[in-house]
């Protein structure tokens, strides 16, 4: 696709249900971001995707995130047992592989979870 | 680990005049890359502005210009001529050089910025 599509825009959940955020990054970057963003907070990071190698998930805040990367391409980002702290907008970023420059990070719109 | 603070929680100018946004971050690397990210109501972060450590020279895009002070760790964005759609929240983000693991942002806390007409 021309960006990168988040779905669903806004999600409204029940503490203890479980949610899945889906990514579609810009076609050809083999790089993926998760970060999350919390209300009058900066965007924190939270795992890296890059080819076939092993993610990056060192920012994932507990056991109950989760995220998955299929043929290289949509990424799954999936809470479990949602809790309010949970409540923040999920972005996904993508970039081309390697070689020089700034890596420039190409973000989606958001996913707005919110935990009741 | 880098930090990166933007002590301006929210900023406010009036249409057509000049906003300067500020930015510190604290790194021991001599070699690094500074973004400024625009963020309107749409949520999407749009890359404002780019800076490579090395090059001495400021970084200039269009109405968006930055103050780059290495020694000072600091790195401002001045939007000249502002705009209505100017209006959103503005991220200052640090990357460490170039083939230094995962590319990941390091992001401050943002900048609410309003334009008055």
């Amino acid at each position: 696709g021309a960006g990168v599509s988040q779905s669903p825009s806004n999600k409204v959940t029940e503490k203890g249900k479980d949610v899945e955020l889906r990514c579609d990054p810009i076609s050809g970057h083999t790089a993926l971001y998760w970060y999350r963003q919390s209300l009058g907070q900066g965007l924190e990071f939270l795992i890296y995707f890059q080819g076939n190698s092993a993610p990056d998930k060192s920012g994932l805040p507990s056991d109950r995130f989760s995220a998955e990367r299929t043929g290289g391409s949509v990424s799954t980002l999936t809470i479990q047992r949602t809790q309010q702290e949970d409540s923040a907008v999920y972005l996904c970023a993508s970039r081309t592989s390697g070689g020089s420059g700034t890596g420039e990070l190409f973000f989606g719109e958001g996913s707005r979870l919110t935990v009741l | 680990a880098q930090t990166v603070t933007q002590s301006q929680p929210e900023m406010s100018v009036q249409e057509a005049e000049t906003v300067t946004l500020s930015c510190t971050y604290d790194t021991s690397e001599s070699d690094y890359y500074l973004f400024w990210y625009k963020q309107p109501p749409s949520r999407q972060m749009i890359l404002v502005i780019r800076q490579e450590a090395y090059k001495q020279q400021n970084a200039t895009e269009n109405r968006f210009s930055v103050n780059f002070q290495k020694a000072a760790k600091s790195f401002s964005l001045k939007i000249s001529d502002s705009q209505l759609g100017d209006a959103a929240m503005y991220f200052c983000a640090y990357r460490s050089p170039s083939g230094a693991g995962s590319y990941q942002l390091t992001f401050g806390k943002g900048t609410k910025l309003s334009v008055i007409p």
